[in-house]
């Protein structure tokens, strides 16, 4: 069946640094793919997602380009904020159904 | 505030008894979806509703149970209560498939 794969956590940086979170994905034909982002004691909330292959998702200075050669669609920022710790999701849907799969998330943890 | 409206964000309860969740979605959205976050099982998608009739399930067991009311909100039951029902339960809504989702800030049920 579908499923999504991200890197354990947790990620520990310092302000500024470059964060990478790797996700990768299993499915057949053309899932979207997405990322969410939850904050302490909040709900999920949509930070970017791609429809297709080389499409490349953007918001609040993070990234993530759908590569299918690779089924991969890794999360980048330049310059991370203490404001960014959180815990992120990469997600799938797939076909006539709006159903997410969920990976197990990656929690980010950002030191001053 | 995402639009979503979750009550109660707090429940704590004993084993073997009965609790319902409710959810308001957006205005305007026709779509409810109910998922489940535990620590050992991830974030896993229960059950979808669109304009009151059910429209997709995943791993919802026979105990749980939800519906959509004619004015769009939804509600969750969850009976015969076990210790490992304890989780965050969350809503969603989408004004129609294919158009992302918004989630609630989740209901903590905990079960003693």
């Amino acid at each position: 069946g579908n499923s999504v794969t991200q890197m354990e956590g947790p990620v520990t940086l310092s302000e500024e640094a470059f964060l990478t979170i790797n996700c990768t994905y299993t499915a057949t034909g053309y899932p979207s793919l997405f990322w969410y982002v939850q904050y302490p004691g909040e709900g999920l909330q949509l930070l970017l997602k791609a429809t297709k292959a080389d499409d490349k998702g953007s918001n609040k200075g993070f990234e993530a380009t759908y590569r299918k050669e690779t089924t991969s669609f890794h999360l980048e920022k330049g310059s991370v904020q203490v404001s960014d710790s959180a815990v992120y999701f990469c997600a799938l849907t797939q076909g006539n159904t709006d159903k997410l799969i969920f990976g197990t998330g990656t929690r980010l943890q950002v030191f001053p | 505030d995402s639009g979503v409206t979750q009550t109660p964000k707090h429940l704590i309860t004993a084993t073997g008894q009965r609790v319902t969740l409710r959810c308001s979605p957006r205005s305007g959205d026709l779509s409810v979806y109910w998922y489940q976050q535990s620590l050992d099982q991830g974030l896993q998608f229960l059950i979808q509703y669109y304009n009151g009739e059910e429209r997709a399930k995943g791993n919802i067991l026979e105990r749980f149970s939800a519906q959509q009311f004619p004015d769009l909100h939804s509600e969750l039951n969850l009976s015969s209560l076990e210790l490992g029902d304890s989780a965050l339960y969350f809503c969603a809504s989408s004004p129609a498939q294919g158009r992302g989702y918004t989630f609630g800030s989740g209901t903590r049920l905990t079960v003693v």
